[in-house]
């Protein structure tokens, strides 16, 4: 069965960038694209982008087209979030997502929160 | 971008009632919907995909239903353990929009 290990939280300075990582275990990443999904404190879902580990293809949320960049590492079976110019808008926890057995996100990674504060 | 509209909110609920939780989407989608189960500090959970089919592992008192672009999730004999929050997808198109939840509590 897969899994997805996200990275441990972060306490990062307004204007700076983060770097989230989200390994796969249980199968190899290029068989399925790998989402992610933010939430702030006591807020909504919204889906970030999606990454084709395959050919590192990407699709964004216009919303987080100058925010988000995803990538991934095939050799190490990990997918990466970097969010960057990080403002207070951006803490908030951070999912990883896949669709494994069905066409939606049956799979999560645990959540990686990032706080951002001076 | 495709809206999806939830309620309500919040609902409080007895042990062994039955609830129902909603969403309109603001266009056509296919019944390509999706609810999911959130829990405090806790991953989403998927519960029924494409508005009606029960994911593997879900107790059969949650079922989905759809009536044009209004989606429905109905709990049957709630029990103490569904208190959480809940939230609607549509995977029709993207960006994949969410609706804003539903928290249930327990009485």
């Amino acid at each position: 069965e897969v899994q997805l290990q996200q990275s441990g939280a972060e306490l990062v300075r307004p204007g700076t960038s983060v770097k989230l990582s989200c390994k796969v275990s249980g199968d190899t990443i290029t068989a399925y694209y790998m989402h992610f999904v933010k939430q702030r404190p006591g807020q909504g879902l919204e889906w970030i982008g999606r990454i084709d580990p395959e050919d590192d293809s990407t699709k964004y949320a216009e919303k987080f087209k100058n925010k988000a960049t995803l990538t991934a590492d095939t050799s190490s079976n990990t997918a990466y979030l970097k969010l960057s110019s990080l403002t207070s808008e951006d803490t908030a926890t951070y999912f990883c997502t896949l669709m494994y057995t069905t066409d939606y996100f049956d799979y999560w990674g645990q959540g990686v929160m990032v706080t951002v504060s001076s | 971008d495709i809206q999806m509209t939830q309620s309500p909110a919040s609902l409080s609920a007895s042990l062994g009632e039955t609830v129902t939780i909603e969403c309109l989407a603001s266009e056509d989608i296919y019944s390509n919907l999706a609810w999911y189960q959130q829990k405090p500090g806790k991953s989403p959970q998927l519960l029924i995909y494409d508005a009606s089919s029960l994911q593997d592992g879900v107790p059969s008192r949650f079922s989905g239903s759809e009536s044009g672009t209004q989606y429905s999730l109905e709990i049957n004999s709630l029990q103490s353990e569904d208190a959480a929050t809940y939230f609607c997808q549509q995977h029709h198109d993207y960006p994949y929009t969410f609706g804003a939840g539903t928290k249930l509590e327990l009485k």
